[in-house]
Parts: structure tokens; C-alpha cells; sequence
């Protein structure tokens, strides 16, 4: 069946550092592909999204490519900031399924 | 921009009680869900509902009921809470745009049963 795998976390940058956090799907057919962030305290939030091979996802400075080839959806940002830390989930869904296949989130935590 | 609420951000129940979780989403969306979120564990699904009336058992049904009598509402319901039923519960609906699903989440119920 359709699975997403991430990085355990926690991640624990300083402030300003690159961030990559690594995620990887199984899947049929060609899924989308999100990255949801949570807050302590809070709800998901959608961060990013890519519909297709080779489309970039992009919002509040984060990045992320589909790449069918490796099956990766890795999310990166060049400086990150102390309000960035939150808890990160990788996501796919199908046309065919009103479900979304979860990752298990990777904690980030940022130090000024 | 879609709105989600939930109807507590905290609640705290005794073992036994019948417990009721309201969301409401603004957005006429048609699928809505329901999760549980606990440390370790992720993001699981306990139910979703893919019109009014309708309802599918996601992954963690057991001691979960939902109700769904107009669109806009879904209501997770705990017969008899339990202690092991202490986590954070989360909703979402879901919209179909430009071939694909996107969900959107209220901002979650920390329940405790003590």
C-alpha cells in the first residue's frame, strides 16, 4: 500500500542554519505531494504542496521538489529562524482516495 | 480563506462520560475527518465522512462514534470515555482542486479523561 517515510526527528539547528528534512513516498499512479507544519499548541497548517514530477512547492521560504525518479519530497529552507520550530508532516494523496497517507512528522527545533 | 473550528481547545472529562467533539468547517467542503494525534504515534485516523449521513471507519474506530447531519458539522462522539482516550483530537475537511485532495485542520481538542 501507499506509504510516506521521514526523518526522525527531533532536528535541532541554530538559528540561521540549512535545513533538509528528508522524506520519501510509496505510491501508485501519481500522487500529490504536501508538507503540513504544526505549531505547539496548534492545528496543521498546509505549508507547500507539488501536483507533478518536478514541480516546485514554495511558501514562507520553504522549498520542496517532486522527484519521481528518487520518490522524495524532501523539504529544505536556507536560514531558519527560531519561529520555524513546529512539527513537520509529510503527506500524499491520490485522485482516486479522499484520504491523505501521513508521514509520521519530524519535531524541528531551532536555537537562537 | 476556510475555516475549520472546533468547539474546545481543552477539555477534561471522568472516565465513563459521553463526550462530544463538534467541528465546523465554512467552506461547503464535502469530506471531513477525524484524527487522534498522539506522541510517537503520529497522525491517525479514527473516522471521516464523505457527504451528510455518510461515514467510513478509518483506522481506529474502536470506541468512537460521529455524527453528520448537516454538511458543515461533524461530531466525534466517545460512548464512555476511557483513560486511554486522553490525546489530542484533530478535524479536517478536505477540498478536491486541481485533481487532488488538500485537507484543512481546525486547531485540535487536548482532551483528558481522568
Amino acid at each position: 500500500g501507499d506509504s510516506v517515510t521521514q526523518m526522525e526527528g527531533p532536528v535541532t539547528l541554530s538559528e540561521e542554519a540549512f535545513l533538509t528534512i528528508n522524506c520519501t513516498y510509496t505510491a501508485t499512479g501519481y500522487p500529490s505531494l504536501f508538507w503540513y507544519v504544526q505549531y505547539p499548541g496548534e492545528g496543521l497548517q498546509l505549508l507547500l504542496k507539488a501536483t507533478k514530477a518536478d514541480d516546485k512547492g514554495s511558501n514562507k521560504g520553504f522549498e520542496a521538489t517532486y522527484r519521481k525518479e528518487t520518490t522524495s519530497f524532501h523539504l529544505e529552507k536556507g536560514s531558519v529562524q527560531v519561529s520555524d520550530s513546529a512539527v513537520y508532516f509529510c503527506a500524499l494523496s491520490r485522485s482516486d482516495n479522499y484520504q491523505l497517507i501521513w508521514g509520521a512528522g519530524t519535531k524541528l527545533i531551532i536555537k537562537p | 480563506d476556510v475555516k475549520v473550528t472546533q468547539s474546545s481547545r481543552y477539555l477534561v472529562k471522568r472516565t465513563g462520560e459521553k463526550v462530544f467533539l463538534e467541528c465546523v468547517q465554512d467552506m461547503d467542503h464535502e469530506n471531513m475527518f477525524w484524527y487522534r494525534q498522539d506522541p510517537g504515534l503520529g497522525l491517525r485516523l479514527i473516522y471521516f465522512s464523505y457527504d451528510v449521513k455518510m461515514k467510513e471507519k478509518g483506522d481506529i474506530p474502536e470506541g468512537y462514534s460521529v455524527s453528520r447531519e448537516k454538511k458543515e458539522r461533524f461530531s466525534l462522539i466517545l460512548e464512555s470515555a476511557s483513560t486511554n482516550q486522553t490525546s489530542m483530537y484533530l478535524c479536517a475537511s478536505s477540498l478536491w482542486t486541481g485533481g487532488r485532495y488538500e485537507q484543512y485542520f481546525g486547531p485540535g481538542t487536548r482532551l483528558t479523561v481522568t
